[in-house]
């Protein structure tokens, strides 16, 4: 376990649902991200958050929306998704921006 | 744009011998890199840290070095074993853009 937990493990979802992905950490660390992760792709950097502070990532679809309640949960709220948003949603920490990062096990995401 | 590049083609080796990986960077200067593990299903793993000023460092089995020359890291793993298989990713964090950027990772297929 690397002290990162998400939650759910596993989720297949409708076009039209709406659901959220949760992400826990109890490393202490200030800095928190979501990344996307698709076959033969390199790990897709989506948002980050430092001490609770989001950084804007403007190439991520408006159906994907980060919240940082405070600095040890992070979520991703899903709309309105398509097929191709299908992959492996993991969410990382670190104790700051840039320095070595601690993943969860990752959502694995269908959309059907 | 920045980029790193790591074979993409899996690299298969008897168990007992030494695994060397490549990653390659372009168009920028890191001041470290970072080597993770990823197994199928889960979040990638933080494995070593490398900075610039440093040529090689070493954890266990595990050798990382780091040439700004060739704009090259290496990772090796001496006396491999069938537990090593996995796919390895490389990343460097960029300050500007402020992001860990990865690369695809390279599988390492280690038979007894």
């Amino acid at each position: 376990e690397t002290g990162v937990t998400q939650t759910p493990r596993h989720l297949v979802m409708g076009m039209t649902n709406k659901k959220s992905l949760k992400c826990e950490q109890h490393l202490g660390h200030n800095a928190m991200y979501w990344y996307k992760q698709s076959a033969k792709k390199p790990l897709e950097l989506m948002f980050v958050y430092s001490l609770e502070e989001r950084v804007e990532n403007n190439s991520v679809p408006s159906r994907f929306s980060p919240e940082c309640p405070n600095s040890s949960h992070l979520f991703l709220h899903l709309h309105t998704l398509q097929p191709e948003d299908s992959a492996l949603y993991l969410c990382a920490s670190s104790q700051e921006e840039g320095t070595e990062a601690f993943f969860g096990q990752g959502t694995r995401l269908t959309v059907v | 744009s920045q980029k790193i590049e790591q074979n993409s083609e899996a690299l298969n080796i008897q168990e007992g011998k030494t695994a060397t990986l490549t990653c390659n960077y372009t168009n920028y200067s890191p001041a470290y890199l970072q080597w993770y593990r990823q197994d199928p299903g889960r979040g990638p793993v933080f494995l070593l840290l490398i900075r610039e000023n440093e040529k090689e460092k070493r954890k266990e089995r595990l050798k990382v070095t780091f040439d700004t020359t060739l704009k090259q890291s290496l990772f090796h793993i001496t006396a491999s074993q069938p537990a090593d298989s996995a796919t390895y990713l490389c990343a460097f964090y960029h300050t500007g853009f402020q992001k860990l950027v990865f690369g695809t990772g390279t599988r390492l297929l280690v038979s007894p």
